[in-house]
């Protein structure tokens, strides 16, 4: 299957400060790229979906001003938490997928572990 | 509105058989994922149901029945890495990924 990297791993920040998440698609070309967050004991909740050379779309009660999602690149996409704050510590996870189906090539990536101080 | 259902939590003994019920309601149906998700990591794919009956894959098989909004991943010869959250996602009519809030499986020895 297809290979997603997510970089940094984990990171700590203070409050106030911005954190760039970057998602890689590393061997295959992703048209469509998802941004999950993940609150301890609770599921998967989509933030927004992000396609190449387009604006990325966001669910309901995401700040898009606070989450800036910039998908320059068929191989890249970063989410960018801006000015952050405690209740912003979370398990931020990519994924990738080729076209506007094919759930079935869905690939996620390792996770991203913010905590803000 | 979408909902789909899953157990809080479950806890099983090594060695057993154990079975996670889903249910749905969800407009529209194009096919239902389980996903296993170890703590701190990101999901896994396990299995993919798009038609009525059981897929079986090694010691985890999957039931679908439509008709129902019903699916189970059926877990036998448990093991303790098998110690998880198992999600369950439906795709719907705009093949959208409509995510239940997953089921924490406890494995005992």
């Amino acid at each position: 299957g297809a290979v997603v990297s997510q970089h940094p791993s984990r990171v700590i920040c203070k409050s106030g400060t911005s954190v760039k998440i970057e998602c890689r698609s590393l061997d295959f070309q992703a048209t469509t790229m998802f941004w999950y967050r993940q609150f301890p004991k609770q599921s998967l909740m989509l933030m927004a979906t992000s396609n190449e050379g387009s604006k990325a779309t966001y669910e309901q009660g995401v700040e898009k001003d606070k989450f800036l999602i910039n998908h320059a690149s068929l191989t890249l996409s970063t989410l960018t938490v801006t000015s952050a704050h405690p209740e912003d510590s979370s398990f931020y996870i990519c994924s990738t997928k080729p076209g506007q189906g094919d759930w079935q090539e869905q690939y996620f990536g390792p996770g991203t572990r913010l905590t803000v101080t | 509105g979408q909902n789909i259902d899953q157990p809080t939590e479950m806890t099983a003994t090594e060695g057993a058989i154990v079975q996670i019920n889903c249910t749905y309601q969800t407009s529209g149906f194009n096919g239902l994922f389980w996903y296993q998700q170890h703590a701190g990591e990101a999901p896994t794919f396990l299995s993919y149901n798009v038609l009525d009956g059981l897929e079986e894959k090694g010691r985890f098989s999957s039931f679908l029945s439509r008709s129902k909004g019903y699916s189970y991943l059926l877990l036998k010869e448990l093991q303790m890495k098998d110690s998880a959250s198992y999600l369950c996602a439906v795709i719907d009519s705009n093949y959208q990924l409509i995510w239940g809030a997953g089921t924490k499986l406890i494995i005992k020895p």
